[in-house]
């Protein structure tokens, strides 16, 4: 599976916007990035994905670079409940499609 | 609350028990997976099961035995258990096209073994 580079730890503010970078240089082109949270104490959280277009959804958006080798979450107005491990996600749509290999995540704090 | 749903949440057993992780899902999802997370670690895929049929194993010892009755329900049977298995087991579904569809997790059991 293609690996991806996230920073080990980030700090927000509260109301304010939040990037999270990926890096995903040996990505195929039959992988889709996929973005989960980890909240203290609970199971990992869907958040979004994307193959080659740049997605909104109600939590967050995703960026994707146009040679598809970075990604960056962007988290409009972090929340104090928006504090987590956001993993990003490379899914491949071959044989090991149901396959999810979490790396090390982002740590993200958020400052009141 | 998820739509994922463990039972126990909590549990705490013997090496020489006999015990069974339960995971319910009413999604209508036909792909079953069992995780495995160790603290301040990420999820492991233990096994996959899709159309309640065993499809991965990722080298998982035969201690932990999995089990899929039904399209709704997952699970993980324990035996003879070493503490070093000591972790949250998580279970999550998807719809079986997997590479374009979201898994959904519950929030685990945490396990301990004395």
């Amino acid at each position: 599976d293609a690996k991806t580079t996230q920073p080990n730890s980030m700090e927000s503010n509260e109301e304010e916007p939040v990037h999270l970078p990926c890096n995903h240089s040996t990505i195929s082109g039959t992988d889709y990035i996929h973005w989960y949270r980890q909240l203290p104490s609970q199971g990992p959280e869907y958040v979004i994905h994307g193959l080659t277009s740049n997605v909104n959804n109600r939590m967050a958006s995703l960026a994707i670079a146009e040679d598809r080798k970075s990604s960056t979450l962007i988290l409009h107005r972090a929340t104090l409940r928006d504090a987590a491990v956001y993993y990003c996600i490379l899914k491949n749509s071959g044989g090991s499609n149901y396959k999810l290999t979490f790396g090390k995540g982002t740590l993200l704090t958020v400052n009141p | 609350d998820t739509e994922v749903t463990q039972t126990p949440k909590h549990l705490v057993m013997g090496m020489t028990n006999k015990k069974s992780l339960k995971c319910e899902q009413h999604m209508g999802h036909r792909a079953m997976y069992w995780y495995k997370q160790k603290a301040k670690k990420p999820p492991e895929l233990m096994f996959v099961y899709s159309y309640e049929k065993l499809s991965i194993n990722e080298s998982v010892p035969s201690r932990f035995s999995p089990e899929c009755p039904n399209s709704s329900l997952l699970n993980l049977h324990l035996h003879a258990l070493q503490p070093e298995d000591s972790a949250l087991y998580l279970c999550a579904s998807s719809p079986p096209d997997g590479a374009n569809q979201p898994q959904h997790f519950g929030d685990g059991t945490r396990l301990s073994i004395l």
